[in-house]
């Protein structure tokens, strides 16, 4: 079946630290893969996607690369800012012509400045 | 442009009772889907649709009722509420197809008693 593991939060980080948060999936196929983000009080919205191996998703300074060998797409930033505090999502799609999400349970950041 | 609207924001129910959860988007998508987001569990797909008229069935359909008339409404319907349906719903849409942009509303909060 399809499942996502998330690295468990939260994580609090000083402003200009490094970010990562680890994303592995199970698949069956070849899935797409997300991720979300869900700032407080607001639904979930996409941040960067990756449709297929090796494919880089990037988006304001966020990256994550799919690794079809090692099954993950951990999300990456260089330099975290108190505006990127938020819930972060890891999903992906697999169902020919459905846009069905697995999720991961969701990692909450925290950046202090 | 409205996107994805859904209402009520917040509800409390009665065990027993009966409601139904509005989701309407106006983007002309095909797709449409609920999800119930529970903590430490992530978001669970309820029930999805690809196109007026078709409804299937998602990872957690249990107490759950959709129909799909019109391209831009997809209610949820609890027929009989329970306490285990405590959560916070999400409704989405998006493009048909598994690489495309989920666009999600701002959600409602349910509290069954």
């Amino acid at each position: 079946g399809n499942s996502v593991t998330q690295m468990e939060g939260p994580v609090t980080l000083s402003e200009e630290a490094f970010l990562t948060i680890n994303c592995t999936y199970t698949a069956t196929g070849y899935p797409s893969l997300f991720w979300y983000v869900q700032y407080p009080g607001e639904g979930l919205q996409l941040l960067l996607k990756a449709t297929k191996a090796d494919d880089k998703g990037s988006n304001k300074g966020f990256e994550a690369t799919y690794r079809k060998e090692t099954t993950s797409f951990h999300l990456e930033k260089g330099s975290v800012q108190v505006s990127d505090s938020a819930v972060y999502f890891c999903a992906l799609s697999a169902t020919p012509g459905a846009n069905n999400l697995f999720f991961g349970t969701g990692t909450r950041l925290t950046v202090i400045p | 442009n409205a996107g994805v609207t859904q209402t009520p924001k917040f509800q409390v129910l009665k065990t027993g009772q009966s409601m139904t959860l509005q989701c309407a988007q106006d983007m002309n998508h095909e797709y449409m889907s609920w999800y119930r987001q529970d903590p430490g569990m992530g978001l669970r797909l309820i029930h999805y649709s690809v196109g007026a008229g078709i409804t299937d069935q998602g990872e957690v359909p249990n107490g759950y009722n959709v129909s799909r008339s019109t391209t831009e409404d997809f209610p949820l319907r609890l027929l009989s509420a329970a306490p285990s349906q405590t959560s916070v719903y999400f409704c989405a849409s998006s493009k048909k197809g598994r690489n495309t942009e989920a666009f999600f509303g701002q959600g409602t909060r349910l509290t069954v008693v």
